[in-house]
């Protein structure tokens, strides 16, 4: 079971918005604004999408951001296009041990 | 920025394996560099991570005692040493360069790791 929870799949047509949520405890997302999001296409390695909550790396479509609420993070994709379906991953620094923590992963499909 | 794995491979339940990570493109020595896998069809889990110049390192509980995490920042690598390897264990071995606390803004193409008999 993942540190942090996100729906297992969300789904849209070409041109919608969608949110995924993820969702944590007052030891990582609620405490520290280090979420980040990554996108993972098939066989493919993850690519940052987000960082710091709401933060975008240069190259980065501005349809992509990111918010929180509390123990909640959430990556919002705007305008959605076929090449956005894969897996998206959502990440936080914890005080626990671990340090690092991910979700479970969530599948965007594009209809 | 390139990150590059190697030294995946099948191995016995209890055996050891080394994986290498070969970086260019950038200041390795002014990164923390990190391990995350990913089981097969599963999530990302982080693994361990080092400091820039090796004096600080952390693991995710699962493998502390087990796996090793080092660099060599004259060759611009990154290794991690694991021992007593279990079936869990078995995944795709990801290197990342962390961007601060904010995540991981580099990732290499994975090396898989099997643990079986």
């Amino acid at each position: 079971q993942s540190a942090l929870t996100q729906p297992a799949s969300v789904s849209g047509s070409p041109g919608q918005s969608i949110t995924i949520s993820c969702t944590g405890t007052s030891s990582d997302v609620g405490t520290y604004n280090y979420v980040s999001w990554y996108q993972q296409h098939p066989g493919k390695a993850p690519k940052l999408m987000i960082y710091d909550v709401t933060k975008r790396p240069s190259g980065v479509s501005n349809r992509f951001s990111g918010s929180k609420s509390g123990n909640t993070a959430s990556l919002t994709i705007s305008g959605l296009q076929p090449e956005d379906e894969a897996d998206y991953y959502c990440s936080s620094y914890t005080s626990s041990s671990t340090l690092w923590v991910f979700g479970g992963g969530t599948k965007l499909t594009v209809l | 920025v390139q990150l590059v794995e190697s030294g995946g491979g099948l191995v016995q339940p209890g055996g050891s394996l080394r994986l290498s990570c070969a970086a260019s493109g950038f200041t390795f020595s002014n990164y923390w560099m990190s391990w995350v896998r990913q089981a097969p069809g599963k999530g990302l889990e982080w693994v361990a991570n080092i400091n820039q110049d090796g004096s600080e390192k952390n693991y995710v509980d699962s493998v502390k005692g087990r796996f090793t995490i080092s660099r060599d920042n004259a060759k611009n690598s990154l290794y991690v040493q694991m021992n007593s390897l279990r079936g869990e264990d078995t995944a795709v071995y990801y290197c990342a360069r962390e961007y601060g606390n904010s995540g991981r803004d580099y990732w290499g193409q994975g090396t898989l790791v099997t643990v079986s008999s």
